[in-house]
């Protein structure tokens, strides 16, 4: 059974601090990893994907891939409270197209 | 370039009823994935469709759950006698898979709910 593991949460950071997400995976073949974030009610919004080991950056966010240890995280700088949400790490299946989700990390920026 | 749409965005029924949802994906993009979401869980993988083929299901996907894709463009997704544990959230995604990341983008959702 393959699995994406991610902490439940809620993770509570104060407005303007760098928010770490992390996840992990048990497919080693895997190649293609994504993050969406999730707000309460909507459906998942994909914020960043990342394909080679390293750092990955766009704007406030920045992806990093180890897939040595089979790790993926997301840090979010400058959090914002409407940064508040649920973030989903995805997987994409190696040797097919559909991706393994985790259960999310809920994220809670305080004013 | 609009996004992922489906229709409708809320559907209640009572147990028993059959139930469909269309997707209309992003145009152009050629592969379609459905999968469902219930709370507090990662949305969960039942079906794709690469232009009009369905190259793969779930083992959960239950023979009362049945998806078409007739002309490579708009999806539905049927339920047939639905039951309580069907009540989810119903998340359709589309990509354009050329080369590596294989981006999925969904779109807004059916919730369902089973009376």
């Amino acid at each position: 059974q393959k699995e994406v593991e991610q902490n439940s949460g809620p993770l509570s950071v104060p407005e303007g601090a760098i928010a770490s997400l992390n996840c992990t995976y048990s497919d080693r073949g895997s190649q293609s990893f994504f993050w969406y974030r999730q707000y309460s009610g909507k459906s998942p919004e994909l914020i960043m994907s990342i394909y080679s080991n390293g750092d990955k950056e766009d704007g406030r966010f920045t992806a990093q891939l180890n897939k040595a240890s089979q790790y993926v995280s997301l840090l979010i700088r400058d959090s914002q409270p409407s940064d508040s949400a649920t973030y989903l790490c995805a997987v994409k299946d190696d040797g097919s197209y559909k991706l393994i989700f985790g259960s999310g990390t809920r994220l809670l920026v305080r004013p | 370039d609009t996004g992922v749409s489906q229709d409708p965005r809320h559907k209640i029924t009572k147990r028993g009823q059959n139930v469909t949802f269309r997707c209309d994906p992003i145009s152009e993009h050629n592969r379609l994935y459905w999968y469902r979401q219930t709370l507090g869980q990662g949305p969960e993988f039942l079906t794709y469709f690469q232009n009009e083929a369905q190259l793969e299901k779930s083992r959960l996907l239950s023979d009362r759950f049945s998806a078409e894709r007739p002309k490579g463009s708009f999806s539905t997704l049927e339920i047939q006698r639905t039951e309580q544990g069907d009540s989810a959230m119903y998340l359709c995604a589309s990509s354009l898979d050329h080369q590596p990341p294989y981006e999925q983008y969904f779109g807004p959702g059916t919730r369902l709910t089973v009376t």
